[in-house]
C-alpha cells in the first residue's frame, strides 16, 4: 500500500514536494514512478526512481524541473516539481513498477491515493 | 515519444453487451502494453499487462490481445461496475505513455 501526502496549493514559480510512503517492508521491492492527471484529462508519466540505488529516469517534458528522491530509513519516496505553472495543477500519483524474474517493467500494479496540487496566484 | 491512440474516446453500451476498445501505438511495442480501469476520484487499477495477461483478482470477462502496434481490450459481458474510463499504456520505451482514455457510458 502506498500513502501520499496531502493536498498542496502553490503560487506560480514555487516548488512542491509530494511524499509517498510504502507500507511494511515493501519499500525496496520495485521502482517508484510518478504519474499525474489534470482535472478531466488523461495520465502523464513523470519518471521513476529506484529505491535501492536512487537512480532516476525523468520524462523529457520534466527534465530540469523534477527531482525524485527517497528516505530509506522511513520507507518514503519523494517527487519535487519546481518552477510551477498553472498547467502543473493536477493530481499526482505515485505508483510501483513491477519486477518479474529480476527484470523491471514499467507498468504499475500499486498506486497511491493521489495528491492534488493546485497552482494559482 | 511513442504516441498511444485509443478509440473510441467514448462509447455507450448496455449491461450484458460485449465491447471492444482499441489502442494503437505509433511504433511497434511488441506486447509491452497494459490496460487500466479508472473510476471517478480513484487511482487507476491495473487490469492487464503484457497485452493479454490478466492481473490477479481481475474478473475473467476482461481480456486483452494484440502485438506490435494494434491492441484490444474486450469486456465480454458488461456489468454495472464496468461503466467507467479505460486507459492503455506502453512500457516498451521511456517516456512511458498512455492513451487518452475511453469512457464507457450506459446507454
Amino acid at each position: 500500500q502506498l500513502v501520499q501526502s496531502g493536498a498542496e496549493v502553490k503560487k506560480p514559480g514555487a516548488s512542491v514536494k509530494v511524499s509517498c510512503k510504502a507500507s511494511g517492508n515493501t519499500f525496496t521491492n520495485s521502482d517508484f514512478n510518478w504519474v499525474r492527471q489534470a482535472t478531466g484529462q488523461g495520465l502523464e508519466w513523470l519518471g521513476w526512481m529506484n529505491p535501492n540505488s536512487g537512480t532516476t529516469d525523468y520524462g523529457q517534458s520534466f527534465q530540469g524541473r523534477v527531482t525524485m528522491t527517497r528516505n530509506t530509513s522511513i520507507g518514503t519516496a519523494y517527487m519535487e516539481l519546481s518552477s510551477l505553472r498553472s498547467e502543473d495543477s493536477a493530481i499526482y500519483y505515485c505508483a510501483r513498477g513491477v519486477e518479474l524474474a529480476g527484470v523491471r517493467f514499467y507498468f504499475f500494479d500499486s498506486w497511491g491515493q493521489g495528491t492534488l496540487v493546485t497552482v494559482s496566484s | 515519444a511513442i504516441r498511444m491512440t485509443q478509440s473510441p474516446s467514448s462509447f455507450s453500451a448496455s449491461t450484458g453487451d460485449r465491447v471492444t476498445i482499441t489502442c494503437r501505438a505509433s511504433q511497434g511495442i511488441g506486447t509491452y502494453l497494459a490496460w487500466y480501469q479508472q473510476k471517478p476520484g480513484k487511482a487507476p487499477k491495473l487490469l492487464i499487462f503484457a497485452a493479454s495477461t490478466l492481473q490477479s483478482g481481475v474478473p475473467s470477462r476482461f481480456s486483452g490481445s494484440g502485438s506490435g502496434t494494434d491492441f484490444t481490450l474486450t469486456i465480454s459481458s458488461l456489468q454495472s461496475e464496468d461503466f467507467t474510463t479505460y486507459y492503455c499504456q506502453q512500457y516498451y520505451s521511456s517516456p512511458y505513455t498512455f492513451g487518452q482514455g475511453t469512457k464507457l457510458e450506459i446507454k
